[in-house]
């Protein structure tokens, strides 16, 4: 069975420092990958996503993340962070059996907190 | 362009009790799922709606069904409220059910059950 784990429960960053969320994910396959953002009281936004190709992918609000298959990884990463980026984060993986759909698959989130 | 839409949004309940949530998808989409968020963790898929049948169920009892309609809305239907039922319960649209479908959440539904 698929899994994600996200290491990190918490991380506390100043405003302005450069950011890295990890991310670990169990497929036997080529995963697809997501990274999603829910700030308090809110549904999930989308901030990216991996499905083939280049391994670095650029999302929203000036977030990247890079997919490193012989590391099993998707850390997401932000070069400056911004007080407004405070939120939780949560890496997934689609699950790909057969007649799964795109079920996804959560890890357990980080939550970011900014000083200022 | 109306994203993922849920009512409503603050839900309080009690023990044995049933609740119905609902959901309408982002415009053009298809396809409703339903997770489950308890406090602190991450969403938990309940079940994939898709040309108004049940597609895909994760590990959920049968206390907990749903139903698509023609106009692609979706309810949730949960029995015999528990305790343990109490979360924050998101509804995602995409079109169609390919892993690469990205699925577009709504601002969910908070449970409460005393």
């Amino acid at each position: 069975a698929q899994s994600v784990t996200q290491p990190d429960i918490h991380i506390t960053v100043s405003e302005g420092a450069s950011l890295e969320l990890r991310c670990n994910y169990s497929y036997g396959a080529t995963p697809y990958l997501f990274w999603y953002v829910q700030s308090p009281g809110q549904g999930l936004q989308l901030l990216l996503k991996y499905f083939s190709g280049d391994t670095l992918v650029q999302g929203i609000k000036g977030f990247e993340a890079e997919f490193k298959r012989s590391q099993s990884s998707f850390n997401l990463r932000k070069p400056s962070v911004h007080w407004s980026d405070a939120a939780e984060y949560f890496c997934a993986v689609a699950n790909l059996n057969n007649n799964a759909g795109n079920m996804l698959t959560f890890g357990g989130g980080t939550r970011l907190m900014v000083k200022p | 362009d109306a994203g993922v839409t849920q009512s409503p949004t603050h839900l309080i309940k009690t023990r044995g009790q049933q609740v119905t949530l609902r959901c309408s998808p982002k415009s053009g989409h298809d396809t409703v799922s339903w997770y489950q968020q308890a406090l602190g963790q991450g969403p938990q898929f309940i079940f994939q709606y898709y040309e108004e049948e049940e597609r895909q169920r994760g590990n959920f009892p049968d206390r907990f069904s749903g139903h698509q309609f023609p106009n692609y809305s979706s309810e949730l239907n949960v029995n015999a409220l528990l305790l343990g039922d109490s979360a924050l319960y998101l509804c995602a649209s995409s079109l169609r059910t390919g892993p690469t479908d990205t699925q577009y959440f709504g601002p969910g539904t908070r449970l409460t059950v005393l």
